[in-house]
């Protein structure tokens, strides 16, 4: 079954920093790039970053550029997500999601894992 | 930065009713639209690719249209199972976008 699994989350003071984690299994990881997706309580989806298959490429969105760094460990089918220097605004639930190839739209989401920035 | 935007906010729809939502880009993006399902409490569901495409394992009410800067999902025969927000995004230029979604309640 192919299937992403997130964690990493949780409570963190403004300032401080998390890593995410997203577990790969069931598809060759290697063969597909892969981003991260964040929603915040209540609100809509936003991009947060993305990541080629061989880590040739990568962005992130303006609101955490200079924070936030993806990576991936293809051996051990993970990715990462390094948020540094949280703030409030930062507290979401975070997604881990597959891009399907040619297409680019996002076909597999892991469940979320919630970040929550508060003193 | 394309922007996104859905229309209606919001719909409530008796069963077997068909639903409209419409998204329009802020510049033309080709067919690079994509439609999600998302229930409360779970993931996105991705529905359609490019514009029109449905994906595996959708059911076949649901549908897309549209290409450059205007494109509509519709449901056809609305089950009560369907009740969700739906998202349009778009991959044709980074960052990628989300439109700001539509929630469908049953009547």
């Amino acid at each position: 079954e192919v299937q992403l699994v997130e964690s990493g989350g949780g409570l963190v003071k403004p300032g401080g920093s998390l890593r995410l984690s997203c577990a790969a299994s069931g598809f060759t990881f290697s063969s597909y790039s892969m981003h991260w997706v964040r929603q915040a309580p209540g609100k809509g989806l936003e991009w947060v970053s993305s990541i080629s298959s061989s880590s040739g490429y990568i962005d992130h969105a303006d609101s955490v550029k200079g924070r936030f760094t993806i990576s991936r460990d293809n051996a051990k089918n993970l990715l990462y997500l390094q948020m540094n220097s949280l703030r409030a605004e930062d507290t979401a639930v975070y997604y881990c999601a597959r891009e399907l190839p040619v297409a680019t739209s996002m076909d597999v989401w892991g469940k979320g894992t919630t970040v929550t920035v508060s003193s | 930065e394309i922007v996104l935007t859905q229309s209606p906010d919001f719909q409530s729809v008796t069963p077997k009713e068909k639903v409209t939502i419409t998204c329009r880009a802020s510049q033309s993006i080709g067919s690079s639209l994509h439609w999600y399902q998302q229930k409360p409490d779970q993931s996105p569901k991705l529905l359609i690719n490019y514009a029109s495409q449905s994906f595996s394992g959708v059911p076949s009410r649901f549908s897309g249209s549209g290409s450059g800067t205007d494109f509509t999902l519709t449901i056809n025969s609305l089950e009560a199972e369907d009740a969700a927000t739906y998202y349009c995004h778009q991959s044709s230029s980074l960052p990628h976008t989300f439109g700001g979604g539509t929630k469908v309640e049953i009547k």
